[in-house]
Parts: C-alpha cells; structure tokens; sequence
C-alpha cells in the first residue's frame, strides 16, 4: 500500500480518444502532482496543484487537462494524444511546507500509457 | 536552471558487494535531496530524504550523504542483494526550481547471485 492509487494501470488508446487517469491519495497531503516518464529521459514535471490550485504548468500542450476537485484526488484528461505521447504516467503527493518547498514525494504505481 | 547528474549509469556486481551510487547537482542551493527506488514498470518508491541542514541519513543497509557546497550526494548500499537490483534516482528540490523536484536519470543496478 503505497497511500497513492492510480487507475488504470494500463490504458492504449488511439489519437481521437477522450480518456482520464486517476490518482488518489490517502496520505492528507496538501499538494499533488503530474509526471511523465519517457524511456532514457528523466521525470519530466507535468502540474502541480497545491490546495487544489494549480500552481505549476510545465509547458504541457493543451491535449493534457489536469482537473483536481479536492485535495486528495487528481485526475489527467487526455484527448486527441500522439503516438509520442507514450509513457508512463506518475502521480504523487507531498505535504507542501510553509517556505513553499516540497516534502518528502510519494508515488503511485503509474499508468503505462499506449497511443496508438 | 538546476541540473542533476547520476554516475554510474548502470552498474552490475556480485552479490555481497558494497557499493556507492553517485549524484551530483549543479545549484547547491537545494532545499532536499531524496533517493527513490523504481523496480521495471512500477512508481517510485522513496528511500531517504536528506535536508539541505543535514549530512547523512540512514536506513537499514543504505546510507544517503550529502555535500551541499560541492554539490554531491552518494547513496551507499551495503551488502548487496540480488532483491537490491533496480533504477536508482536522485532528485533535488530549491535553488533555482524553487519548489519543484528535479530528477537525475537514474543508476540502473543489477546484483546478480
């Protein structure tokens, strides 16, 4: 039990789909967040949400909507992806502190994303 | 923009070993310092974080350091095991990402029997 669910795990989808990955977080964490994971690359900042405001949009194109409806779920609205788009997906949660630095990060599983 | 390098990018030992993973950053005005574990296809599992006050944190058969004026942490592992093998990464928050996490591309590990 890593405190963080993410669903689905595996999802291939084609370029004119509407899909959602999900994340909740059982932690009582203030702050959520996107990552995208490509093979031989490293973990690329997608959103940051904090208080439910999204407070970091790392250059994403738009075919990425981030939706975070209270502080313990996070959801990534996909539509009209490309096949460059592959990759795995990973949610995580922090306690975001005061000095508005980060704590300690905690991942979910991910969700291995196909598009075909 | 803060940078943050992994060497070795893999490495292979016999079982038993003691061994060091190394990271470096390239602003040392860093907030903290974690290490995480990644087994094939799974999330992130985190393994030591370091505050930017401290030197060392340990856990088990790991020791984390931290040498903030130069920029460098060493994760130690000892005694390794074969359940040890995975992609071992370094991520850094503060200094010039403010609030944000920026992370190496990893040690891939394999201990074999």
């Amino acid at each position: 039990e890593t405190g963080v669910t993410q669903t689905p795990r595996h999802l291939v989808m084609g370029m004119t789909n509407k899909k959602s990955l999900k994340c909740e977080q059982h932690l009582g964490h203030n702050a959520m967040y996107w990552y995208k994971q490509s093979a031989k690359k490293p973990l690329e900042l997608m959103f940051v949400y904090n208080f439910k405001e999204q407070t970091e949009n790392n250059s994403v194109p738009s075919r990425f909507s981030p939706e975070c409806p209270n502080s313990s779920h996070l959801f990534l609205h996909l539509h009209t992806l490309q096949p460059e788009d592959s990759a795995l997906y990973l949610c995580a949660s922090s306690q975001e502190l005061r000095t508005g630095n980060t704590g300690e990060l905690f991942f979910g599983e991910g969700s291995r994303l196909t598009v075909l | 923009k803060q940078e943050v390098t992994q060497i070795p990018a893999a490495l292979s030992v016999p079982e038993g070993e003691n061994l060091v993973l190394n990271c470096s950053f390239t602003d040392s005005a860093i907030y903290n310092l974690q290490w995480f574990r990644q087994d094939p296809g799974k999330g992130l599992t985190s393994l030591l974080l370091i505050q930017s006050s401290q030197r060392e944190q340990t856990s088990g058969r790991l020791n984390a350091s931290l040498d903030k004026s130069s920029g460098r942490s060493t994760l130690y592992i000892a005694a390794s095991q074969p359940g040890d093998s995975a992609t071992y990464l370094c991520a850094v928050t503060g200094g010039t990402s403010y609030g944000k996490l920026t992370f190496g591309q990893g040690t891939i590990l394999t201990v074999h029997p």
